[in-house]
């Protein structure tokens, strides 16, 4: 199935460091979706984003809605070891019913 | 956020048996949900989209008499792996639309995930 392009593959970052990850797609999307998967275990939505251009926040992380909508950034700031796992975009046509398209992942792992 | 439970979250089985995964919506309705399956160290691939009181509607490649769906209500949906064999061996995850309306929210929530191994 499609997926979307996401970068880094993976990341090792000191604990405290700001963190930076962005999703980029060749079709537009009116919904994108952040989530984190820890090992064994489903992916956890952290945030929603609905809108081109929106800026969301959830505790520390930041996400953004493109301008393009082809394309959102996640950010968490002063990472700490439990920010450890896989973080996922994923992109969706409309706000329901339709089928959600995942990005490639990004591993992070921070370092104490 | 809303919770979905999956059952079991793992189950080792004989080759040529079949298996059955339950995803629940615990605390809303879900007219639709999604079966995915995930590869080690790789994303979601979706599998199948489940639809209440209809037939699910399955990704290309996915056989539909291999992986049955069954949406019986707006809170269960189940996924059989008939027949399973080594290669079937994967973690199947489900995900549910919090729907409010006709619209739904947008918003999906996943289970915990069935990790599936068969001998």
């Amino acid at each position: 199935g499609q997926q979307l392009n996401q970068s880094p593959q993976s990341m090792f970052i000191q604990e405290g460091e700001d963190v930076s990850m962005n999703c980029t797609s060749s079709s537009i999307f009116n919904t994108w979706l952040w989530y984190k998967q820890e090992p064994g275990e489903g992916p956890v939505l952290l945030i929603a984003l609905y809108k081109a251009g929106e800026l969301t926040s959830n505790g520390r992380l930041t996400a953004q809605f493109g301008i393009t909508r082809k394309d959102s950034f996640l950010n968490i700031s002063a990472s700490i070891p439990s920010d450890v796992g896989i973080y996922f975009c994923a992109g969706r046509l409309s706000g329901g019913y339709q089928k959600v398209t995942f990005g490639t992942g990004t591993k992070l792992q921070v370092i104490p | 956020g809303a919770v979905v439970s999956q059952h079991p979250s793992r189950v080792i089985c004989k080759s040529g048996t079949s298996v059955k995964i339950e995803c629940r919506s615990l605390d809303f309705q879900a007219t639709t949900m999604f079966w995915y399956r995930q590869f080690p160290k790789q994303s979601l691939m979706l599998m199948a989209t489940s639809n209440e009181g209809s037939k699910a509607t399955y990704e290309q490649g996915v056989e539909k008499d291999k992986f049955l769906i069954n949406h019986a209500s707006l809170t269960l949906s189940t996924l059989t792996v008939t027949s399973a064999h080594p290669e079937d061996s994967s973690f199947y995850i489900c995900s549910a639309d919090r729907t409010s309306g006709r619209g739904g929210t947008g918003e999906l929530f996943f289970g915990e995930g069935s990790r599936l191994t068969v001998l």
